[in-house]
């Protein structure tokens, strides 16, 4: 089992629609998770930060976290053409200080 | 704040070759990672290091490769010798630990296309 899933892409979204991009993980002891944007070409920013389960939300973005079921996921609203990159999450370990990161989702925002 | 610098941004040699990658990582960080980036295998950590020191070197491929710390702001990654499989993204990256939970994000340099040919 990897240490950090993701659902498998690309996927394509209109725009205007919702986005929904989802991560699970192996390590229940995991304390920070985090999203990160890479479009073609560049390298990975961050864009969101989690650490408590709820909703945490930051523009048109919406990360999701549910540590019982070792899910979080990042919603992205009203998609723009310009939301179309690879979107990594990544998740700090318990007993270690390297993030383990899934294999990435690719959406298109189609216009 | 000027984030991560990587140099050269892309490199292009012969197998053989001996190739150096240069990372400078942002001020106060104490953690600085290299990560390795293909289509077939995503983004690969090959070595990280704490306060200058290597902590883990366990997905350094092969004996070809090699990196060092020599003080807070400068890390190099040595190819010696070059292989065209070693062909990708290298991505440096630095972070600064605050507490277990309180998020230690890490930050990326714009990496370095590495081709051999």
């Amino acid at each position: 089992q990897k240490e950090v899933e993701q659902n498998s892409g690309p996927l394509s979204v209109p725009e205007g629609a919702i986005a929904s991009l989802n991560c699970t993980y192996s390590d229940r002891g995991s304390q920070s998770f985090f999203w990160y944007r890479q479009y073609s070409g560049k390298s990975p920013e961050l864009i969101m930060s989690i650490y408590s389960n709820g909703d945490k939300e930051d523009g048109r973005f919406t990360a999701q976290l549910n540590k019982a079921s070792q899910y979080v996921s990042l919603l992205i609203r009203d998609s723009q053409p310009s939301d179309s990159a690879t979107y990594l999450c990544a998740v700090e370990p318990t007993n270690d200080y390297k993030l383990s990161f899934g294999a990435g989702t690719t959406v298109t925002v189609r216009a | 704040d000027a984030g991560v610098i990587q140099s050269p941004r892309h490199e292009v040699t012969e197998m053989g070759q001996e190739v150096t990658l240069r990372c400078k990582p942002i001020s106060g960080h104490d953690y600085l990672f290299w990560y390795r980036q293909t289509m077939m295998r995503g983004l690969e950590l090959l070595i990280y290091f704490n306060n200058n020191v290597p902590i883990d070197d366990s997905g350094m491929p092969e004996d070809r490769f090699s990196a060092k710390m020599p003080n807070a702001s400068f890390s190099t990654l040595k190819i010696q010798p070059s292989e065209p499989r070693d062909s990708a993204v290298y991505f440096c990256a630095s972070s600064l630990w605050r507490a277990r939970g309180k998020g230690s994000p890490l930050h990326f340099g714009n990496g370095t296309r590495l081709t051999v040919t």
